[in-house]
């Protein structure tokens, strides 16, 4: 299986920069599409995808939100962070099943 | 607008079994897999498997292969899982979500809380 490694937890200052990594154990890049994708989760609610293959960026999500990354390195860039976007993060590949998550990265204010 | 809409929360007792439902509106059915996720409380995402409710063809991860079985009724456009033989360990919520050919999941159910509890 793909094991995704996200660090725990990250604080930032609101309109700040947040810069958040997942690293994967394989490449997870094919024929030039990356099949990582990303999502934010508030408490109590579902998983919403941000971002996927990479870098495209899903319908309704604000472009504050980018994606960036190849192979085996990823990240996800929340600029500015705004106080709405408390949550937990979770990168998942999908280049080979099962479907694997990180860990998930808890974003708090400074 | 696509939903996925869950049954409401299950208490199942120690060796039973449980059956969620999912329940899909706004998009054509049988066009996309149902994926089912794992959360258990306080920690991450867990993929479980997938159903294609077009052929009806499942697949699973490998320590839910004995645990979980995906069904799909498409003239109800209605996705299940069963989750048998209840344990603690399988205290959580279950999420579906609606799975493209690129292994995305665009669109999420609200979750289901299970408690196993005599």
């Amino acid at each position: 299986d793909i094991v995704l490694t996200q660090s725990p937890a990250l604080a930032v200052s609101l309109e700040q920069r947040a810069t958040i990594s997942c690293k994967t154990s394989q490449n997870v890049d094919n024929y030039g599409i990356s099949y990582m994708h990303w999502y934010q989760q508030k408490p109590g609610q579902q998983p919403k995808l941000l971002i996927y293959e990479g870098s495209n960026l899903a319908s309704g999500i604000p472009a504050r939100f980018s994606g960036s990354g190849s192979g085996t390195d990823f990240t996800l860039t929340i600029d500015p962070v705004e106080a709405d976007d408390i949550a937990t993060y979770y990168c998942q590949q999908s280049k080979d099943y099962p479907l694997t998550f990180g860990s998930g990265t808890k974003l708090e204010i400074k | 607008e696509v939903q996925l809409q869950q049954s409401g929360p299950e208490v199942g007792r120690p060796g039973s079994s449980v059956k969620i439902s999912c329940k899909a509106s706004g998009y054509t059915f049988t066009d996309y897999v149902m994926n089912w996720v794992k959360q258990s409380p306080g920690q991450g995402l867990e993929w479980i498997g997938w159903i294609d409710p077009e052929y009806g063809s499942t697949d699973y991860a490998e320590k839910f292969k004995k645990k979980a079985t995906l069904t799909a009724d498409t003239s109800s456009n209605t996705a299940y899982i069963q989750l048998s033989s209840l344990t603690s360990e399988d205290t959580a919520t279950y999420f579906c979500a609606r799975g493209d050919t690129m292994g995305i999941n665009g669109y999420w159910g609200q979750g289901v809380m299970v408690t196993v509890s005599s």
